[in-house]
């Protein structure tokens, strides 16, 4: 089975732009969370989605936003870009039953804000 | 709150040697804890789970953690480390029963592994 992928790897942009990251799950997986991972604040839950509706949201201004598609890949968006907001976006996927609670992630899109 | 905290920044150890990364977890209910593991430039890599039952846990790549639910702990230990279990590795707890999506992580603990 393939693993979770991102698109794309690497990202440079300039503050007060906009990005959009791309996140495909595993086959059958339809949950989706992201997180971000910066050296100061560590991994920090960014929100979730499970069958294209958010189930729960972390602490993040409304600059971010995100949305899930009925084959369960998922976009982050952020807008205005900070210089703050470089950091590696991580996202991860999970079935349900058995293997629940299990988060598969992919390798990140690490996004610099200049 | 729900909180999870990783005492040590680093911890060093000899190949061949036990290796212990400390995990202290403060939730309300019962604690759903995982181990995760991150290689340099990679992504995390899920390494094992505590839900219910036996209070020992086994996973991937020969590690195991024990739940201790009186000192509110959930220990990573492997019995004889390689230089390749070098990685920065998070605790990390689930808040709540219908958040299995959403995860808390500790601040991670890099291991290295001296040959």
């Amino acid at each position: 089975k393939a693993g979770v992928t991102q698109t794309p790897r690497y990202l440079i942009k300039t503050r007060g732009q906009q990005v959009t990251l791309s996140c495909s799950p595993i086959s059958g997986h339809r949950s989706v969370s992201w997180y971000q991972q910066t050296p100061g604040q560590g991994l920090q839950f960014l929100f979730e989605y499970f069958s294209e509706t958010q189930r729960n949201k972390g602490n993040f201004p409304g600059r971010f936003s995100g949305r899930q598609f009925s084959n369960s890949r998922s976009e982050m968006n952020v807008s205005t870009l900070e210089l703050g907001d470089s950091a590696l976006y991580l996202c991860a996927s999970s079935s349900v039953g058995q293997k629940i609670y299990e988060q598969y992630f992919g390798p990140g899109t690490r996004l610099t804000v200049t | 709150a729900q909180s999870v905290a990783q005492p040590e920044d680093q911890v060093n150890v000899a190949e061949g040697n036990p290796l212990t990364v400390k995990c202290t977890y403060s939730v309300s209910g019962n604690p759903y804890l995982f181990w995760y593991v991150q290689y340099p430039n990679r992504g995390l890599q899920f390494l094992l789970k505590y839900i219910t039952g036996d209070n020992l846990v086994k996973g991937s790549y020969g590690f195991e953690a024990e739940f201790n639910k009186s000192q509110t702990s959930f220990h990573l230990k492997k019995p004889s480390a390689l230089v390749s279990d070098s990685a920065l590795y998070f605790c990390a707890v689930s808040p709540t029963t219908d958040s299995w999506g959403k995860l808390q992580f500790g601040a991670g603990t890099q291991v290295v592994v001296t040959p």
